[in-house]
């Protein structure tokens, strides 16, 4: 069964540090994505950053970088220069395929990161 | 510009009462979904629908079931409201296709249902 684990449940960082946030995978399918979500204090989901299983080339947008290392099966987010905005859960998920191409996303544990100012 | 929406942001029900959270999309989409969302266990998935009238159960489909009559809207009914159904709910919607599914879901605000 196709599984997300990320192990830390909390973080700090001080403000305009870069920070990584873990998240493994565990999947027998050679085509998956990889997605990561913040959710801030309000509660809505935001979606960060995607990787595919065949991306060349990690996944980057603005200040979030995806450190992608299929052969250990693992996808951390980077978030350089923290802002006190950032502070929020954030979840690491994978993208579960199906034959009807549609897709359903399983969920890792999350991470609460804090800014500190 | 609000694209999922869920009918209520805070809600409180008594044990054994019938409970309807109602979640409504306008960007067409085919697939819908709903989560539950706990502290430690992150979103687990209670139901999907890929199609008008077609459901999928998730991973934790007990004590709950849906409703999908139109493409836009997807309903969770608890059947028989109990305590450990207090959680915060979240509705999500997606396209099909190969060539959408970079852009993962798209979520509501969450609704967080309370059971006394």
């Amino acid at each position: 069964a196709q599984k997300i684990t990320q192990t830390q449940p909390g973080m700090f960082v001080q403000e305009k540090e870069a920070v990584t946030l873990d998240c493994t995978y565990d999947t027998s399918d050679p085509s998956y994505g990889l997605f990561w979500y913040k959710q801030p204090s309000s509660g809505e989901m935001i979606f960060l950053i995607y990787q595919g299983s065949y991306d060349q080339q990690n996944a980057t947008e603005g200040r979030y970088s995806l450190n992608f290392q299929k052969a250990r099966k693992s996808a951390n987010l980077v978030i350089s220069a923290s802002q006190l905005g950032d502070s929020a859960m954030y979840f690491c998920a994978m993208r579960e395929p199906r034959m009807d191409s549609s897709y359903k996303l399983i969920f890792g544990s999350g991470t609460r990161l804090l800014v500190r100012p | 510009d609000v694209k999922v929406t869920q009918s209520s942001r805070y809600l409180v029900k008594r044990t054994g009462e019938k409970v309807f959270l109602e979640c409504v999309q306008d960007m067409d989409h085919e697939n819908m979904f709903w989560y539950r969302q706990d502290p430690g266990l992150g979103l687990r998935l209670i139901y999907f629908s890929y199609d008008v009238k077609m459901k999928e159960k998730g991973d934790i489909p007990e004590g709950y079931s849906v409703s999908r009559e139109k493409k836009e809207r997807f309903s969770l009914i608890l059947e028989s409201a109990s305590t450990n159904q207090t959680s915060m709910y979240l509705c999500a919607s997606s396209l099909s296709g190969q060539a959408k599914i970079n852009y993962g879901y798209t979520f509501g605000s969450g609704t967080r249902l309370t059971v006394v």
